[in-house]
């Protein structure tokens, strides 16, 4: 059974903290993604990774940034989180081959910054 | 850029009923791929059905089908025997490249909610 998991379901961190959101796949999918997703505005690109090492920025990159050094795993960075930043984060992997490929969700982190 | 538009931010069915979620986007592409996903309220975002633009038939899953209409640039999702696990989020995605490499653009959303 494919998967994809994150490190933490919930989280609350304080103005100013550097955040780590880790999302590890287990199917050897060369392509991770992370969306943010706010009531009313769907899902929102932050970044994503088709290789190792390779990151690209999505549509609302700003305040964060990852780092993919192997594989299965891509790491979200908020360099110093702030209030604006409380959101459900979501992590996807895909293979590459074909568009109609699908993307596997994480079950998200629910993070609030105070 | 590709946009995607779901007009319906809320909908109910009863259940067994049958229900219609819209979906419209704006692209410049003739060929291209369009997806359904099903957030049910413990969070996992689930495949639900896809569809190639260049094939004209519509894609069935089951209970649920689509109706794809190229010209109007629409995919519209029906939900046919509606039951209570159907209730969740539901999101319209649209994938322009065909490598597979790039992320989904997806819509707002529309929370469906199914009455016993």
């Amino acid at each position: 059974d494919v998967k994809v998991t994150q490190s933490s379901r919930y989280l609350v961190k304080r103005t100013g903290e550097k955040v780590f959101l880790e999302c590890v796949q287990d199917m050897d999918h060369e392509n991770m993604f992370w969306y943010r997703q706010d009531p009313g505005l769907g899902l929102r690109l932050i970044y994503f990774s088709y290789d190792v090492k390779m990151k690209e920025k999505g549509d609302i990159p700003e305040g964060y940034s990852v780092s993919r050094e192997k594989k299965e795993r891509f790491s979200l960075i908020l360099e110093s989180a702030s209030t604006n930043q409380t959101s459900m984060y979501l992590c996807a992997s895909s293979p590459s081959g074909t568009g109609l490929n699908e993307q596997f969700f994480g079950p998200g982190t629910r993070l609030t910054v105070l | 850029a590709q946009t995607v538009t779901q007009s319906q931010p809320e909908m109910s069915v009863q259940e067994a009923e049958t229900v219609t979620l819209s979906c419209t986007y704006d692209t410049s592409e003739s060929d291209y791929y369009l997806f359904w996903y099903k957030q049910p309220p413990s969070r996992q975002m689930i495949l639900v059905i896809r569809q190639e633009a260049y094939k004209q038939q519509n894609a069935t899953e089951n209970r649920f089908s689509v109706n794809f209409q190229k010209a109007a640039k629409s995919f519209s999702l029906k939900i046919s025997d509606s039951q209570l696990g159907d209730a969740a989020m539901y999101f319209c995605a649209y994938r322009s490249d065909n490598s597979g490499n790039t992320p989904l653009v997806f819509g707002k959303g529309t929370r469906l909610s199914v009455i016993a």
